[in-house]
């Protein structure tokens, strides 16, 4: 059964903390890896990982994907109380499959 | 225009009523999908079309469920006699082209059955 483990399912930090979010997947002709945040409102897009090793960085966030072990991480340094939100990944095989999120709490 | 827009955002339906969704995808983005997020869930897949063409309804999750495209563009999601489980934010998102690409949603209806 394909399927997307996210974890942990929920974590409350300190502003200025680093936090690292998990992904693992099992996904029939797996394509890609997709990291998205979703606040009150529809998930936005953050990142798509094809390839293992290759770790892609937008400001503060990063990700990686790891194909042989089946994960991809998400790394945000120096949290924000504006990264407070949930953070879905999803993994496109013959259709995409997402995880439950992790919900993250940045507090002041 | 500028990005995924669906109608209506809120919608209250009492069990048995017919409803229809709305999801206007990006001018020219080929492939679009419906989703169905419950309270506290990650996306669940619906349906998936490439332009016109459904290719993929395995997730559509009765035949009280039907999605249409007719011009390749603009998506509708019918839900007959909907029942309470049917309660969820339904998610329209597309994408320039097919498959393994990083696609934008829209920001959903929210279904409330009573």
């Amino acid at each position: 059964e394909d399927k997307v483990v996210q974890s942990p399912l929920s974590l409350v930090v300190h502003e200025g903390d680093t936090v690292t979010l998990n992904c693992s997947y099992e996904v029939t002709n797996f394509r890609s890896l997709l990291w998205y945040k979703q606040e009150k409102k529809a998930p936005t897009f953050l990142f798509m990982l094809t390839s293992s090793g290759i770790e892609k960085k937008s400001g503060r966030l990063s990700s990686i994907l790891d194909k042989k072990e089946l994960f991809s991480i998400l790394n945000i340094t120096a949290t924000q109380t504006g990264d407070s939100a949930v953070y879905l990944c999803a993994a496109a095989g013959n259709q995409f499959y997402f995880g439950t999120g992790t919900s993250l709490t940045v507090i002041p | 225009g500028a990005g995924v827009s669906q109608s209506p955002r809120y919608k209250v339906a009492k069990r048995g009523q017919d409803v229809a969704l709305r999801c206007d995808p990006i001018s020219g983005h080929v492939s679009l999908f419906w989703y169905q997020q419950a309270l506290g869930q990650g996306p669940e897949f619906l349906t998936y079309f490439q332009n016109e063409a459904q290719l993929d309804k395995s997730g559509l999750p009765s035949d009280r469920f039907f999605a249409e495209r007719p011009e390749g563009s603009v998506s509708t999601l019918k839900i007959q006699r909907t029942q309470q489980e049917d309660s969820a934010v339904y998610l329209c998102a597309s994408s320039l082209v097919a498959s393994n690409y990083g696609y934008t949603f829209g920001s959903g209806t929210r279904l409330t059955v009573v």
